[in-house]
């Protein structure tokens, strides 16, 4: 257990619909980083966040958005939904602003557009 | 563009017998390596890491090699064992000191019992 939690595990929805992931780091740990992976394209970086404030940007579109609260949780917002966006979403969580080190991933959020 | 990619898409050893799994990577300003271990359905665990100032790592049962020269990382995994069973990504950090790990597609290892 890496002590990221995701919710929900499985969610299945439309296209055009609008879902939100969230995540709670590991206790302690004020950077949040949020990954897709897909099939085709692997593992890929969408954005980080440390202490509530955006540090680093990926592949994200502009569909999507994400924001870290006060307590350090994390919402992955996406929406106008396309069958392409299906894939699994994972969160991870350091200790740190910069990256040198331990990514904790929880075990994914996995997304299903029909 | 930046780029980390595996030589092979599925590596199938024999229980007891040691692994290698290989990874090439395009950044030259990647300082930071690291090797993640995926089991099915769940999220990629860390398994070891190594600087650039560093040629080699090892840990339990597990070595990284890197060779700057060709751009190159391989993971060592001694006597291999069913639990060892998973899909294996390199990464690295380019030329961020954030978060932005790139990461390679992924090797299979299966092992036989």
């Amino acid at each position: 257990d890496s002590g990221v939690t995701q919710t929900p595990k499985h969610l299945i929805t439309a296209t055009g619909q609008r879902v939100t992931l969230r995540c709670s780091p590991r206790s302690g740990d004020l950077s949040v980083y949020w990954y897709q992976q897909s099939l085709d394209q692997g593992l890929q970086f969408l954005i980080q966040y440390y202490n509530g404030e955006e540090r680093a940007k990926g592949n994200i579109l502009e569909r999507f958005s994400a924001q870290q609260f006060p307590d350090l949780h994390s919402e992955l917002n996406l929406s106008s939904l396309e069958l392409g966006d299906s894939a699994l979403y994972f969160c991870a969580s350091s200790d740190r602003l910069s990256w040198t080190g331990e990514l904790f991933f929880g075990e994914g959020s996995r997304l299903t557009v029909l | 563009g930046e780029s980390v990619g595996l030589h092979l898409p599925t590596l199938s050893v024999q229980e007891g017998d040691n692994s290698i799994i290989n990874c090439a990577y395009s950044n030259s300003a990647s300082d930071y390596f690291i090797w993640y271990k995926q089991e099915s359905g769940k999220g990629p665990q860390f398994i070891i890491d190594i600087r650039s100032n560093m040629d080699k790592r090892q840990g339990q049962r597990v070595t990284v090699l890197l060779n700057k020269t060709v751009k190159h990382l391989s993971l060592q995994i001694a006597a291999t064992q069913p639990g060892d069973s998973a899909v294996y990504f390199c990464a690295e950090n380019g030329s961020s000191n954030t978060g932005k790990l790139i990461f390679g597609q992924g090797t299979t290892l299966q092992v036989k019992p």
